[in-house]
């Protein structure tokens, strides 16, 4: 089955812990990138990558990082979380950039006391 | 920054009515895609409408698009309970650097 899937679903964290959430996608494609949601923010863009090894800032990029060793692969690392990081985060995939339809991860939903 | 703006931010209508949501945005744009989330969960792709179009259709849903007015809407036809969700434009911008940019979003309620 084609699909998006994200690692851990929920996670509960202290301030300073690093925590990688991972993102894997069994489709191919080309780009990846990681949104965070917030209530009445929308889906704001934190990082994406059009292929293996290109990584941009999104609108969101402080505090997080990313990496894209493998096609299939797009782990969000916090090296020192902080509570304004606690959130709804998605992964999202699609074949060629932001001309697709993208696809989603089921969300990572993260608390960082 | 925020392009797309959905409009109303929320709306509650009977089952069997038809519900009818608002996209603006202020760039000129190469496409804008609708997406559908059900609460706390993923979003799912609905429809996309290229700059040169004007309207697409998928099953029960129906998308328009003015670029002269820089906005688009989407309808819902013989709405059903399984409809209520929180539904997103997101563009992509001529200008965005492989960037989709997102509304807050208009959340439906389909009361049965």
């Amino acid at each position: 089955e084609a699909q998006v899937t994200q690692n851990p679903r929920y996670l509960i964290t202290v301030t300073g812990k690093k925590l990688t959430v991972t993102c894997s996608q069994n489709m191919n494609h080309e780009y990846m990138s990681w949104y965070r949601q917030d209530p009445g923010l929308g889906l704001r863009q934190i990082y994406y990558s059009m292929n293996v090894e290109v990584t941009d800032k999104g609108d969101v990029p402080e505090g997080y990082k990313v990496s894209r060793k493998e096609k299939r692969n797009f782990p969000l690392i916090l090296e020192s979380p902080s509570p304004n990081q606690t959130s709804l985060y998605f992964c999202a995939s699609s074949p060629m950039g932001t001309y697709n339809e993208q696809f989603f991860g089921p969300g990572t939903r993260l608390t960082v006391l | 920054s925020q392009q797309g703006e959905e409009d109303p931010q929320a709306l509650s209508i009977q089952e069997g009515e038809n519900a009818t949501m608002n996209c603006s945005y202020k760039t000129s744009i190469n496409n804008l895609q609708w997406y559908r989330q059900n609460s706390g969960r993923g979003l799912v792709h609905l429809i996309l409408i290229r700059s040169n179009e004007r309207e697409k259709h998928s099953g029960r849903l129906r998308v328009t698009l003015d670029t002269s007015k820089k906005s688009s809407s989407l309808l819902i036809t013989a709405s059903r309970a399984a409809d209520t969700a929180s539904y997103f434009c997101a563009t992509d911008a001529m200008d965005s650097n492989y960037q989709l940019i997102w509304g807050a979003g208009t959340k439906l309620i389909i009361k049965p």
